[in-house]
């Protein structure tokens, strides 16, 4: 069975563009969970989708948005970049919630 | 707002040698889980703890769940190089705190051959 897969891998933006990051989450997985890492925060939760809603999110700006299609797969989006935005976004699926979640190998995004 | 306490931060160990990492909290979790993760890659799990006390042995690693399942360690023995990584425990709360992992800050472990 196919893992997690995230696009693109690596992306270059500049302060004020936008960005889409894509994640495709297991087969059968409904639940996909977005993080931000970065090396002075660590692991931070963003929010998460299932069945094309979201049920939760973290701390971050209205710029930090997303979405799920019925196929399951996400997209989220930041607007407005910033050189802090700078980070490596992780997008992990589960079979639903309070399950294991599983990672994808992450969209490494440099603002500058 | 959920925290979990990772230590240590660092550690740089010769092979062979014996380890513990420790996650705490004060807050209960319905279930733990423990990644590695490789520089540039997302973290890949290691185990999923969800019993208070429950103990689980993965080779050489051995993962424990807190009676009251506010902490965790991972016991590593006899170290090796291959083991090198950043080692992440998370954790979730269950109720409505949908998909939502908690993460300790890090244990980036150094083998040295």
């Amino acid at each position: 069975k196919a893992g997690v897969t995230q696009t693109p891998r690596y992306l270059i933006k500049t302060r004020g563009q936008q960005v889409t990051l894509s994640c495709s989450p297991i087969s059968g997985h409904r639940s996909v969970s977005w993080y931000q890492q970065t090396p002075g925060q660590g692991l931070q939760f963003l929010f998460e989708y299932f069945s094309e809603t979201q049920r939760n999110k973290g701390n971050f700006p209205g710029r930090f948005s997303g979405r799920q299609f019925s196929n399951s797969r996400s997209e989220m989006n930041v607007s407005t970049l910033e050189l802090g935005d700078s980070a490596l976004y992780l997008c992990a699926s589960s079979l639903t919630a309070g399950e294991t979640q599983y990672f994808g190998p992450g969209t490494r995004l440099l603002v500058l | 707002t959920q925290l979990l306490e990772q230590s240590p931060q660092f550690l740089s160990i010769q092979e062979g040698e014996n380890l513990t990492v420790y996650c705490n909290s004060s807050s209960v979790f319905s279930s733990l889980q423990w990644y590695r993760q490789e520089p540039g890659e997302g973290p890949v799990l290691l185990v999923t703890v969800v019993t208070g006390g429950e103990v689980k042995k993965l080779k050489r690693l051995t993962f424990q769940f807190g009676d009251a399942r506010k902490d965790s360690s991972l016991h590593i023995t006899a170290a090796q190089p291959g083991d090198t990584g950043l080692y992440l425990c998370a954790g979730e709360a269950g109720g409505t705190s949908y998909g939502k992992l908690t993460f300790g800050q890090g244990t980036i472990l150094t083998v040295h051959p």
